[in-house]
């Protein structure tokens, strides 16, 4: 069975300072995507930033980039001069290549410090 | 470009009433999901349309849930009778047939709260 963990249920992290939220996930799949969702509180689910498997360079949006390990099965998230409307709760998440079902992890709640 | 529109937002009943929510996807958008999202816990899939049929409902409990999507445009989904267990968020997720369409696109949500 295919899932995702999410070992951190809270981080905190300074004000301009950079985090790293984890994720790992199990899959005997070689073609799949793979996503970090934020959700601000009371706010909907927006997508941060998506990984092909088959692509060997780490994604990267403005200061949101991952760290994608394939043969580790971990695809962790950077988050670079943290701002306080980063405070949210992140999913990371799985989707097979030839499926339309996506996987989520049980979230990190992040709390950014002023 | 619209999103995901979703109502009402919030809903509070007790338990054995009938509850109803409705999405309205992103235009164009032929995929439409259900997911629950019980506090501390990520989405899980309830049900995926593609256009108005069925794709996936295998996590839909099925006595007590259903939803709708007649037209291929809007749906529904219904909790008759509800649980405490359901206290959820109820998101609605829409996705493009295409390209990018392993991206999906979510709603705010409706919480929904049994007592």
């Amino acid at each position: 069975a295919q899932t995702v963990t999410q070992s951190q249920p809270e981080m905190s992290v300074q004000e301009a300072e950079t985090v790293t939220l984890s994720c790992t996930y199990d899959t005997s799949e070689s073609d799949y995507y793979l996503f970090w969702y934020k959700q601000p509180p009371s706010r909907q689910m927006i997508l941060v930033i998506r990984q092909e498997a088959y692509k060997q360079q780490n994604a990267t949006e403005n200061r949101f980039s991952v760290n994608f390990q394939k043969a580790a099965k971990s695809f962790s998230l950077k988050i670079s001069d943290s701002q306080l409307g980063d405070a949210a709760m992140y999913f990371c998440a799985y989707r097979p290549f030839r499926d339309d079902k996506i996987i989520f992890g049980k979230g990190t709640r992040l709390h950014i410090l002023p | 470009e619209a999103g995901v529109a979703q109502s009402p937002r919030y809903k509070i009943i007790e338990k054995r009433q009938s509850v109803a929510f409705w999405c309205n996807p992103i235009s164009g958008h032929a995929t439409l999901y259900w997911y629950q999202q019980i506090l501390g816990q990520g989405p899980k899939l309830l049900i995926q349309f593609q256009n108005n049929g069925v794709v996936d409902d295998s996590q839909l409990p099925k006595d007590r849930f259903s939803a709708e999507r007649l037209k291929g445009v809007d749906s529904t989904l219904k909790i008759q009778p509800a649980k405490l267990e359901d206290s959820a968020v109820y998101l609605c997720a829409s996705s493009f047939i295409g390209q990018l369409q392993e991206t999906q696109y979510f709603g705010p949500g409706t919480r929904l709260l049994v007592l």
